[in-house]
């Protein structure tokens, strides 16, 4: 399985600005994903990430609020921008391994006020 | 819609006793299920997972049994213990998505 790491681990951040959210794997992955996690809720897909495209959003999702960066296998960014506190959940990325299965990291707690 | 419909919502079990949280879906297209489970606090860890042309897997104290022609699967939690209480979540693959059920939350009273 892969190590994924995520930056920052949580932040409170004033509506109306933005927020970077980093996503580092240990080995060099293909496909990577975000998904959002609203409190108490399932997880919801928001866009997959292959390196060397631009990514591919759900439906709901839109790039001028969820910009995404792929520069390389191993790294990601999701931009969560003009926030409002509907936008406060927790932000994870995750991986796909070799079969299938996903990987993920331990989540961006973001609270929007 | 949820594609992927889970239940029950939670559930309560004494320690050494059976959990079991069930999932059914329409698609036909979902290839590979996994299980993960989720602590406060931290992301989703895969715990397992089956592909539709097997009935069961078994990985310790889990087993997922699976019923293509019901279109259903479910989690078995044998032996329950108070350190697997957490939020259990079904998913579905279908081209590299996964869809996520509800999630069921279990709680095992020591």
């Amino acid at each position: 399985s892969a190590v994924i790491s995520q930056k920052p681990s949580r932040d409170i951040c004033q509506r109306g600005t933005s927020l970077t959210i980093q996503c580092q794997v240990d080995s060099q992955v293909t496909m990577m994903f975000w998904y959002r996690q609203q409190p108490g809720q399932s997880l919801t897909l928001i866009a997959t990430a292959n390196q060397g495209s631009e990514a591919t959003y759900e439906s709901g999702f839109v790039i001028d609020k969820f910009p995404i960066s792929r520069p390389n296998l191993t790294f990601s960014t999701l931009t969560v921008s003009n926030m409002s506190p509907e936008d406060s959940s927790i932000y994870l990325c995750s991986v796909r391994g070799g079969w299938d299965e996903q990987y993920f990291g331990p989540g961006t707690r973001l609270t929007v006020t | 819609q949820q594609q992927v419909k889970q239940s029950p919502q939670s559930l309560i079990v004494q320690k050494g006793g059976i959990s079991i949280i069930n999932c059914a879906y329409e698609n036909t297209a979902f290839d590979y299920f996994p299980w993960y489970q989720q602590f406060p606090g931290k992301g989703p860890a895969l715990l397992i997972a089956i592909r539709p042309d097997v009935s069961e897997k078994k990985e310790g104290r889990f087993t997922i049994s699976f019923n293509k022609s019901a279109k259903q699967f479910s989690l078995h939690i044998m032996d329950s213990q108070p350190g697997d209480s957490a939020t259990y979540f079904c998913a579905a693959n279908d081209d590299y998505k996964l869809s996520f059920g509800a999630g069921t939350t279990v709680t095992v009273r020591a």
